[in-house]
C-alpha cells in the first residue's frame, strides 16, 4: 500500500540555520504531496502542497519540490526561527474516492535562540 | 466560511469507561469525514472515514467505533476504554473543489486513559 517515510528526528537547530527534513513516498500513480505542521498543543495546519511532478510548494519561507524520479518531497528552509519549532508531517493523498491522507511519523524540530 | 468543531479539547477517562468524541462541520455539504489518531511516539494513523451518512469504513481493527448520524456530524465511540486508546484524536473533513481538494483538520482531542 501507499506509505510515507520521513526523517524522524528530533532535529535541533540554532536560529538562522538551514533546515532539511527528508521525505520519500511509495504510491501507485502520482499522488498529491503535503507538508503539515503541528505547533505545540495544537492541531494540524497545512504548510504547503504539490500536486504534480516538479511542482514546488512554498509557504512562510519553507519549500518542497515534488521529485518523481526520486519519489521525494524534502522540506527546506534557508533560515529557521524559534517560532518554527513544531512537529512536521509529510503526507500523500491516496487516489480514489476515499481521498485518505497517509502520513509519515513526523519530525520534531526545536530551534534554539 | 468552512469550519470544523471538535470537542472536548482534553479528556481523562478511567480504563473501562465509555467514550464519545464529537466532530461537526459547518459551511460545506456532503464532506468526506475522517478520524485520525496520533499515539505517543507514533505518527498519524487513519482510524475511520465516511463518505456519507451511515457509511463508515474502518482502517484498523481496534476498540473504537464511529458513526455519522448526520451529514456534518461524526462521532467516535468506545464502550470500554483501554490504556492503549490514549492519544491525540483529530477529526478532518475533505470536499473536492473544482481544481483542488480542501482537506481541513480540527483542533484535536487529547485523550488520556488512566
Amino acid at each position: 500500500g501507499d506509505s510515507v517515510t520521513q526523517m524522524e528526528g528530533p532535529v535541533t537547530l540554532s536560529e538562522e540555520a538551514f533546515l532539511t527534513i527528508n521525505c520519500t513516498y511509495t504510491a501507485t500513480g502520482y499522488p498529491s504531496l503535503f507538508w503539515y505542521v503541528q505547533y505545540p498543543g495544537e492541531g494540524l495546519q497545512l504548510l504547503l502542497k504539490a500536486t504534480k511532478a516538479d511542482d514546488k510548494g512554498s509557504n512562510k519561507g519553507f519549500e518542497a519540490t515534488y521529485r518523481k524520479e526520486t519519489t521525494s518531497f524534502h522540506l527546506e528552509k534557508g533560515s529557521v526561527q524559534v517560532s518554527d519549532s513544531a512537529v512536521y508531517f509529510c503526507a500523500l493523498l491516496t487516489q480514489g474516492g476515499s481521498e485518505k491522507l497517509v502520513f509519515g511519523k513526523g519530525t520534531k524540530l526545536t530551534v534554539n535562540p | 466560511s468552512q469550519t470544523i468543531h471538535q470537542w472536548p479539547a482534553t479528556l481523562v477517562q478511567p480504563v473501562g469507561s465509555p467514550l464519545s468524541l464529537e466532530c461537526t462541520v459547518e459551511g460545506t455539504s456532503n464532506p468526506n469525514l475522517y478520524w485520525y489518531r496520533q499515539a505517543a511516539g507514533r505518527g498519524l494513523q487513519l482510524l475511520f472515514y465516511s463518505v456519507g451518512i451511515g457509511q463508515i469504513s474502518s482502517e484498523v481493527p481496534q476498540n473504537l467505533s464511529a458513526s455519522r448520524p448526520q451529514d456534518r456530524q461524526f462521532i467516535l465511540s468506545s464502550k470500554k476504554l483501554l490504556l492503549s486508546d490514549s492519544g491525540f484524536y483529530l477529526c478532518a473533513w475533505s470536499v473536492r473543489a473544482r481544481w483542488w481538494l480542501d482537506y481541513t483538520f480540527g483542533s484535536g482531542t487529547r485523550l488520556t486513559v488512566v
